[in-house]
């Protein structure tokens, strides 16, 4: 595997159930993120992890919950979702060099919730 | 204030013809980076090109290139040559050094479609 992977690619579930959306990155980077992007909006960054630690949250609602177990895991738990939260899930990763860090994208989940 | 900022939503390009996609930004930050990602329909954001603003010449990628225009602050993506498989959304970002070193500010896309 190279780049950036999240699992799975879709997922439909309802308001009550309990779901993870999984991203690994096999760059070698120190820092990860979640993005949020519904349709016709600009993409939202939700959570950033550097170092493991969490340093960003942009004011997400506690029912998305993230966990970074190490550097090139990142983990989106899912919990009683309301239907606006349908929407492409993007993981990405850097390496924290400065004003020319570049992040690189996985390819999403697209997320359903009825 | 919207600091990233795309002002076509959508163009039609004919193949093999050059196509240029607007990007302004706003910032007071001295110290700043732009980039252009493209999203096809798949939805991975794929990168293509940076620009740091402390750098002298326009940055190129193969067959894209940033033309950068500090004091306009613009930074416009050039498609030289466009093929079918260019067809997808494009992304300009910026980050500023100064704010939340994390952050990169994306703007609404632009929707190119390329005629065969």
């Amino acid at each position: 595997e190279t780049g950036v992977t999240q699992t799975p690619r879709h997922l439909v579930m309802g308001m009550t159930n309990k779901k993870s959306l999984k991203c690994e990155q096999h760059l070698g980077h120190n820092a990860m993120y979640w993005y949020k992007q519904s349709a016709k909006k600009p993409l939202e960054l939700m959570f950033v992890y550097n170092f493991k630690e969490q340093t960003e949250n942009n004011s997400v609602p506690s029912r998305f919950s993230p966990e970074c177990p190490n550097s090139s895991h990142l983990f989106l738990h899912l919990h009683t979702l309301q239907p606006e939260d349908s929407a492409l899930y993007l993981c990405a990763s850097s390496q924290k060099t400065g004003s020319g860090e570049t992040q690189y994208f996985g390819p999403g989940t697209r997320l359903l919730v009825l | 204030a919207q600091k990233i900022t795309q002002t076509q939503p959508g163009m039609f390009v004919q193949e093999k013809e050059a196509v240029t996609l607007d990007c302004t930004y706003d910032t007071s930050d001295p110290s700043y980076g732009l980039f252009w990602y493209k999203q096809p329909s798949s939805g991975e954001m794929i990168f293509l090109i940076y620009q740091g603003s402390y750098d002298q010449q326009n940055a190129t990628e193969g067959r894209y290139s940033l033309n950068f225009q500090k004091a306009r602050k613009s930074a416009n993506l050039v498609i030289s040559a466009s093929q079918l498989g260019d067809s997808a959304m494009y992304f300009c970002a910026m980050r500023e050094v100064y704010s939340s070193a994390s952050k990169i500010i994306f703007g609404s896309g632009t929707r190119l479609s390329i005629r065969p």
